[in-house]
């Protein structure tokens, strides 16, 4: 699975938007850019994944470069609920591959 | 919505005891893996299980781990002989299909395992 590198720490303001970025520069053709959460010591909750295209759900918007050499996972109107440590994970979407958690971001939204 | 549960959510033993951790992965889902946090550090993965057997293991699933799906909802890890270093936290996972671009893993609350 392809490296990847994102701040340690980063803060926001509750109500607006959270950009958090993540650098892949060694990524494969093959390999999907997902996006997890971890809120204090819970597992770590899926928010979002994608390949080649933006992607957008109900959690969050995923904008990957055209180079797909880094992304951006958008927490669009950030609560105070959504301080957690955020990973993202490049990966090969095989059905029996685990997945490789690295530092992340630890996001404090602030009142 | 459906989720993973994970019994119990604290788990005491002594060194050298064996222990089971117990998961009810999603329902529809097949594929079935646990992963592991200890205190303050990474999560770090140890191993996944299809149809019946392990895919892919990590270099902590050693000889004093198993795992088993002992009926269509259970799915269990058992270490035999506890040590000191294997209290953390342990998450199931599980996902839907084997699909590319499918592949989102739904995490259990986690169980906090004590070994003293």
């Amino acid at each position: 699975d392809a490296k990847t590198t994102q701040p340690t720490s980063m803060d926001c303001a509750e109500g607006r938007a959270a950009n958090l970025p993540c650098n892949h520069s060694t990524i494969s053709g093959n390999e999907y850019v997902y996006w997890y959460r971890q809120i204090h010591s819970q597992g770590p909750q899926y928010i979002i994944h994608g390949l080649k295209n933006n992607e957008t759900n109900e959690m969050a918007s995923l904008i990957i470069t055209e180079d797909r050499k880094s992304s951006t996972l958008i927490l669009p109107h950030a609560t105070l609920r959504d301080t957690a440590v955020y990973y993202c994970i490049v990966r090969v979407d095989k059905a029996g591959n685990m997945l490789t958690f690295g530092g992340g971001t630890r996001l404090m939204v602030k009142p | 919505e459906p989720e993973v549960t994970q019994t119990p959510s604290h788990q005491v033993t002594q060194m050298g005891q064996e222990v089971i951790l117990r998961c009810v992965p999603i329902s529809n889902h097949l594929y079935f893996y646990w992963y592991r946090q200890i205190l303050g550090q990474k999560v770090e993965f140890l191993v996944s299980f299809y149809n019946n057997e392990i895919s892919e293991k990590s270099e902590i699933f050693d000889d004093q781990f198993s795992v088993e799906r002992p009926d269509g909802s259970n799915f269990t890890l058992k270490i035999r002989s506890t040590k000191l270093e294997d209290s953390a936290m342990y998450f199931c996972a599980s996902r839907e299909t084997g699909l590319a671009g499918e592949g989102e893993q739904y995490f259990g609350p986690g169980t906090r395992l004590t070994v003293t």
